[in-house]
Order: structure tokens, then C-alpha cells, then sequence
């Protein structure tokens, strides 16, 4: 099973600000790899697959990259309905499987 | 629109049983393979099964296999799962989520289960 481990855990950002978000898998998950945003008690909504591909109606400061084993999520100019958890997701091999998420706190 | 209008969700004592539901409509039902994903509340998500497009491809994952039963009725465009032997680690929101050239764009509301004495 592919293990998905996320960086940080939490990271208290100011809106306006700019933050980069880090995946990394135990194995290759060639692209892959899919980002989401959750907000609380909410369903998970998809900002990014196939590693660099916005989903439609994701605003272009949300950027993915990233192929193989690490992959990066990059907000420029933090919104304030942009904080949230974030959450990896390689679905290369089953069991697919998610990164323990990261928390986007306003600073 | 897309949209998966889950139900079933409930409050079970440890041993017993439920079926969830998840009705899609606004897409082509039969061309996706459809999967379950769920959350404890406050955790993280995980995945539970998956579903090919006519019923007949079924995956698990370990921690639910032979309890739980993924199934499908495409004339009726719903999706269920069919939680057995339920044990407090259960417990969870369960999501349907639909996987397609967009990954997996289109998720239902969630759905919580309770397992508790």
C-alpha cells in the first residue's frame, strides 16, 4: 500500500500571503495525484488532478506539481475563504489512499 | 448537474447492520466506476471501495473486507454499501464519490454512521 505522508501539519498564514503545501509518497505515483480542500462539514471539494490540472472552477492561485514521489500545492495570495485542511491523494494503485492532511490556519 | 444525494446513515449497535445509498443523476450512471470513502470525525479520509461501471469489478480495502459489500443498480442510478458486522471503529461519515476522466470531481454529501452500544 502506498503510504501518502503531507507537510506540514498545520501552517498559520496571513491572507494575502503565499504558501506552498508538500506530498510525498513511498512509491511512484507517476501524476497520479490529486489535491483537495475541505472546509468543516463539508465534502471534500477536488482543486488539482493529475497532479497539475486545476479542476473546472479552481481559481489559478491554486497551482499543483510535482510527478513521481513529491508533489506540491502552491496558493499565491491567500483569500480568506481559502483556509481550510488540504489533503493528497495518489490514485495510481489500489487502495488509493490520502496524505493525513494539512491545516490552513489565518495567522 | 452532477449531483449524488446520499442515504441510510444511522446509529447501529456494535455487531449489526446498515445499507447506505447514493443517487446520481445529471450524468451517465453506468459509464463510471463509483467509490466509497470515509471519515471519522475530525480525522482523516480514507478509502473504503470501489465499484467498475456494470457491478461485476469489486475492491476493498483491507480494513472492511468481508464486512462490507459494494453494489450497484444502474437502471435504478444508485449506488450502496452494505456495512456488516459493524464495530465502533466504524464509525465514520462515508462519502460516494464518482471517479472519472476529472478523477473524482463529484462527491455526495456524506452520509454519518454511528456504531455504538
Amino acid at each position: 500500500e502506498i503510504v501518502m505522508t503531507q507537510s506540514p501539519a498545520t501552517l498559520s498564514v496571513s491572507p494575502g500571503e503565499g504558501v506552498t503545501l508538500s506530498c510525498r509518497a513511498t512509491q511512484s505515483v507517476s501524476n497520479d495525484l490529486a489535491w483537495y480542500q475541505q472546509k468543516p462539514g463539508q465534502a471534500p471539494r477536488l482543486l488539482i488532478y493529475a497532479a497539475s490540472t486545476r479542476a473546472p472552477g479552481i481559481p489559478a492561485r491554486f497551482r499543483g506539481s510535482g510527478s513521481g514521489t513529491e508533489f506540491t500545492l502552491t496558493i499565491s495570495s491567500l483569500q480568506s475563504e481559502d483556509f481550510a485542511v488540504f489533503y493528497c491523494q495518489q490514485y495510481n494503485n489500489w487502495p488509493y489512499s490520502f496524505g493525513q492532511g494539512t491545516k490552513l490556519d489565518i495567522k | 448537474e452532477v449531483q449524488l444525494v446520499q442515504s441510510g446513515g444511522g446509529f447501529v449497535q456494535p455487531g449489526g447492520s446498515l445499507t447506505l445509498s447514493c443517487a446520481a443523476s445529471g450524468f451517465t450512471f453506468s459509464s463510471y466506476w463509483m467509490h466509497w470513502v470515509r471519515q471519522v470525525p475530525g480525522k482523516g479520509l480514507v478509502w473504503v471501495s470501489r465499484i467498475n461501471h456494470d457491478g461485476r469489478t469489486t475492491d476493498y480495502a483491507d480494513s472492511v473486507k468481508g464486512r462490507i459489500t459494494i453494489s450497484r443498480d444502474n437502471a435504478r442510478n444508485t449506488l450502496f454499501l452494505q456495512l456488516n458486522s459493524l464495530r465502533v471503529a466504524d464509525t465514520a461519515i462515508y462519502y460516494c464519490v464518482r471517479e472519472g476522466l476529472d478523477a473524482f470531481a463529484a462527491w455526495g454529501q456524506g452520509t454519518l454512521v454511528t456504531v455504538s452500544s
